[in-house]
């Protein structure tokens, strides 16, 4: 059962490169979401969505675009990278909200130089 | 809007100590509460939960009871190990659209010297 799986791990990135770190579950979740980790911060929630053809912005989306063409799949997209985006990503899905469990990916540690 | 503030860390115990680490809230509601551990390298994963007021959730030796009256999640441990040692994570989330989003608290870190 692989769960969340987030692609790449690893990202080096120049100042004004674009890139889409990918997030894919095969648990039929409605629910997914993209965070970012810093030091400090805790996790801070980037965009998030509700189902298939739905995303809404979360605390921190200046920068980022999402997207959810199936159930699966939810892409995050860095337009035009920064060295503030330099972070580590999380990928996360869950059933239903309430009490549901969420489910976390493996992260992607992203560097912008 | 819905916040969680959570002790601050680093903690360091000794292997065998009690543990405690505060967590408080603030939403609207009826929230579930969670708390999550993130071991090094990893992504997070969830410990143990509650999803009303006194409920109490517990996960390997860790428990948390849900205070609507101190809007409080206290994680405890009576005794804990080098393998505890890892950052850990208060969160909450609502149980009705326009609320649905997970919450966390900035983590504590904690090491466990044997």
């Amino acid at each position: 059962n692989a769960g969340v799986t987030q692609t790449p791990k690893f990202q080096v990135l120049k100042t004004g490169q674009s890139m889409t770190l990918q997030c894919a579950q095969d648990m039929n979740h409605e629910y997914m979401s993209w965070y970012r980790q810093d030091p400090g911060m805790g996790l801070r929630l980037i965009h998030y969505s509700v189902g298939a053809g739905i995303t809404d912005q979360g605390e921190v989306p200046n920068g980022y675009n999402v997207s959810r063409s199936t159930t699966e799949d939810f892409p995050l997209r860095l337009l035009s990278a920064a060295p503030s985006q330099t972070s580590v990503y999380f990928c996360a899905s869950s059933y239903g909200i309430g009490g549901y469990e969420a489910f976390f990916g493996q992260g992607t540690r992203l560097t912008v130089v | 809007g819905n916040s969680v503030t959570q002790m601050e860390g680093p903690v360091t115990l000794s292997e065998e100590a009690f543990l405690t680490i505060n967590c408080t809230y603030t939403a609207t509601g009826y929230p579930s509460l969670f708390w999550y551990v993130q071991y090094p390298g990893e992504g997070l994963q969830l410990l143990l939960k509650a999803t009303k007021a006194d409920d109490k959730g517990s996960n390997k030796g860790f428990e948390a009871t849900y205070r609507k009256e101190t809007t409080s999640f206290h994680l405890e441990k009576g005794s804990v190990q080098v393998s505890d040692s890892a950052v850990y994570f208060c969160a909450l989330r609502g149980s009705n659209f326009g609320n649905e989003k997970l919450t966390f608290g900035t983590g504590t870190r904690l090491t466990i010297i044997p």
